[in-house]
This record gives C-alpha cells, structure tokens and sequence, in this order.
C-alpha cells in the first residue's frame, strides 16, 4: 500500500528560527512529490513539486529536497516568520489524475 | 485560490437528509476533484472528473455521487447524509493546458465545512 509518513506531527519554534520538515515516502511508482502550505480554514496551496530528476528546488525562504534512492524528502525554512505558523503537508504522486497520496501533515507553530 | 470556489462555505445539517456541494472554477482545468480532510488522516480522494460527464471513484467514495455536467462545475451529493460524513470537503484541480503542456498541478479551493447532527 502506498504510504506517507511526516515528521514530526507538530513542531514549535521561535520567529527567525530555521526548521526541517521529513517526509518518507513508500509510493511506487514515482511520479514527483509536493509539498503544500495549508493555513487554519484555508486549502493546501503548493510550494514545490520535485520530479524523479530533481534533488532541490526553492521557493523562497523554502527549500524542498528530494532523495529518490531513500524515498525521503525534507521542506527547510529559513529564517521563519509569524506568518509560517501552518500545517505542511507532503503528498507524493504516482501518476494519473487519481494517483496522490496525501501525507498528515506537520503543525507548524512559529512564537513571536 | 486559483479561480475556484465552493459553495456552500458552511452547512449543518440533519442525519438523513441529502446535501450538495458545489465546485466552480473559471481556469479551464481538465480535471476536478473532490477530497475531504479529517483530523488524523490526509486528504483522501472521494471522487474526481476527467472531462464532461467523465467521473471516477477515488478512495472514499461509498455514500457519494458526484455529476459534471459543464466544464467549470462539478456538483458532489450526499444521498443520505451521515455524522460519519461530517468534515471538511475540498475542491481541486488540475490538467491546464499551457502551451503544447498538460500540467498537473493541483490547486485547491476555500474548503466546505459540513457538520451532520
């Protein structure tokens, strides 16, 4: 079955920190991965999508890696802002219009 | 929200009763889906369009019917809802032709919230 798993469920930091996000991922086969942004009451909005051939891709002060061997990705934030505090979550494709599968997401709390 | 709107935004209503949620989108995209989102699991795919009268089951589809019968609108109905079917519904979509391109990303609406008693 495909799966994917993140890390950790939820995470507390202090604005201007930086924070890792993890995503493993079983899914095969492998199309690409994305990361969304989802804010409180709001749809998942995307911040990258990595294919097979892709190891990082930016997006700001995000950066989304991709180890293909391992089946892992990581979302970086760089020096976080109030305006960060969201869930994130990793979803990995398969291939064709119905082939997502979502991850649970990271709560990500960003204290003044 | 990329031209996508649902409606209604938030409902309440009783066990037995049907409901229908609307998805609207004004981007021309292939494809339309339909999620919900509940605490402890990931969006899950309910169903989901592939053109006009073109639909196809996803995940959790039992208790759900879906119609699309223009391109911009695709109408998800509970027959008989249930509190089981109490959560928060997404719209989505994707396959917009740029160029000689099909891209996939998807983009997701406002989000319905809906509370079975």
């Amino acid at each position: 079955k495909n799966q994917v798993e993140q890390s950790p469920q939820s995470l507390i930091i202090l604005e201007g920190k930086n924070c890792t996000l993890q995503c493993n991922y079983t899914v095969s086969p492998f199309s690409n991965l994305r990361w969304y942004k989802q804010d409180t009451g709001r749809g998942p909005v995307s911040l990258t999508i990595m294919t097979f051939s892709e190891n990082t891709k930016s997006n700001g002060r995000y950066t989304a890696t991709l180890d293909a061997d391992t089946k892992q990705s990581s979302l970086h934030i760089t020096a976080s802002q109030l305006s960060d505090s969201a869930s994130y979550i990793c979803v990995v494709s398969a291939g064709g219009a119905d082939g997502l599968t979502f991850g649970k997401g990271t709560h990500l709390i960003i204290q003044p | 929200d990329a031209g996508i709107t649902q409606s209604p935004r938030h409902k309440v209503t009783e066990t037995g009763t049907p409901v229908t949620l609307r998805c609207h989108q004004t981007e021309n995209h292939r494809y339309m889906y339909w999620y919900r989102q509940d605490p402890g699991h990931g969006l899950r795919l309910i169903h989901y369009s592939y053109g006009v009268k073109d639909t196809d089951k996803g995940e959790v589809s039992d208790g759900y019917s879906v119609s699309r019968s223009k391109t911009e609108d695709f109408l998800l109905t509970l027959e008989s809802a249930t509190s089981s079917q109490t959560s928060v519904y997404f719209c989505a979509i994707s396959g917009k032709r740029t160029g000689g391109t099909l891209l996939y990303e998807q983009y997701f609406g406002p989000g319905t919230r809906l509370t079975v008693t």
